[in-house]
C-alpha cells in the first residue's frame, strides 16, 4: 500500500554522503504534509530519525539531515559510518487514503 | 523515560482473531498531546499503519483494514489493545506499538515489536 516511493538500496564508502529520495503525490506531500524518516538497522523497531521534514530528535547526529520539495523529500548522510548499516523509511499521510503512510523503504550499505 | 512494550498471545489459526496489548511505562497514557498507535511490518517487507487511539477513547484507522480492526484503551493499566478478525496469512508480521505525536504528526517512541505468525 506504499504510496511515497524510494530507491531499493544506496550505498557509499566510510566518510562518504549518500542521498535517499522520498517521491509522493499531490495528495500526500504534494498537500503540505510534513515528512518523517526513520531508522531500523537489522532485526530492531524503527527509530524516528527526522520529524517535521528537518528537525532532529535529541541525540540523532548532525551528519543527518532532511529536506522537502514540492512533492518529495530527501534524507542525507554524511560522513557515512559503519553504524549507518541499516533500512530507512519515510513517512507522510495521504488525504486521499485517509491515513498514514511509510515508503517503501532504502538499505544503505557501507 | 516514556516506553511502549507489545504482548500477545502467539501463533494465531487462520480466521481467527488476533490481540495485542501496549503497556506505557514511564508516562501516562493520559496525555493531550498523544494518540497511540499500531504499524505492522511483514517479514522481509516494509511498515504499515494500523491505526491510533486517543485516550478517551476516540480512534481512526487504516481504510484498508478498518472492517477488521478494533483499537481500545483501558487507563486504569495503562494499555491499549488491538484486536484484527479474520486473519489470513497475510496478516503474519511483527507488529508495532507506538507513540503517537499528533502535533507533529510522527510515531516518536516505538515498542520492540512482537512477532505473529497466522498459521493452521
Amino acid at each position: 500500500q506504499s504510496v511515497l516511493t524510494q530507491p531499493p538500496s544506496v550505498s557509499g564508502a566510510p566518510g562518504q554522503r549518500v542521498t535517499i529520495s522520498c517521491i509522493g503525490s499531490s495528495s500526500s506531500i504534494g498537500a503540505g504534509f510534513d515528512v518523517n524518516w526513520y531508522q531500523q538497522p537489522p532485526g530492531t523497531a524503527p527509530k524516528l530519525l527526522i520529524y517535521g521534514n528537518t528537525n532532529r530528535p535529541s541525540g540523532v547526529p548532525d551528519r543527518f539531515s532532511g529536506s522537502k520539495s514540492v512533492t518529495s523529500a530527501s534524507l542525507a548522510i554524511t560522513g557515512l559510518q559503519a553504524e549507518d548499516e541499516a533500512d530507512y523509511y519515510c513517512q507522510s499521510y495521504d488525504s486521499s487514503l485517509s491515513g498514514y503512510v511509510f515508503g517503501t523503504g532504502t538499505k544503505v550499505t557501507v | 523515560q516514556l516506553q511502549v512494550q507489545e504482548s500477545g498471545p502467539g501463533p494465531v489459526k487462520p480466521s481467527e482473531t488476533l490481540s495485542l496489548t501496549c503497556t506505557v511505562s514511564g508516562g501516562s497514557i493520559s496525555s493531550n498531546s498523544y494518540y497511540w498507535g499500531w504499524i505492522r511490518q511483514p517479514p522481509g517487507r516494509g511498515l504499515e499503519w494500523i491505526g491510533s487511539i486517543y485516550y478517551s477513547g476516540g480512534a481512526y484507522y487504516n481504510p484498508s483494514l478498518k472492517s477488521r480492526v478494533t483499537i481500545s484503551v483501558d487507563t486504569s493499566k495503562n494499555q491499549f489493545s488491538l484486536r484484527l478478525s479474520s486473519v489470513t496469512a497475510a496478516d503474519t508480521a511483527v507488529y508495532y506499538c507506538a507513540r503517537h505525536d499528533v502535533t507533529n504528526d510522527v510515531f516518536d517512541i516505538w515498542g520492540q515489536g512482537t512477532m505473529v505468525t497466522v498459521s493452521s
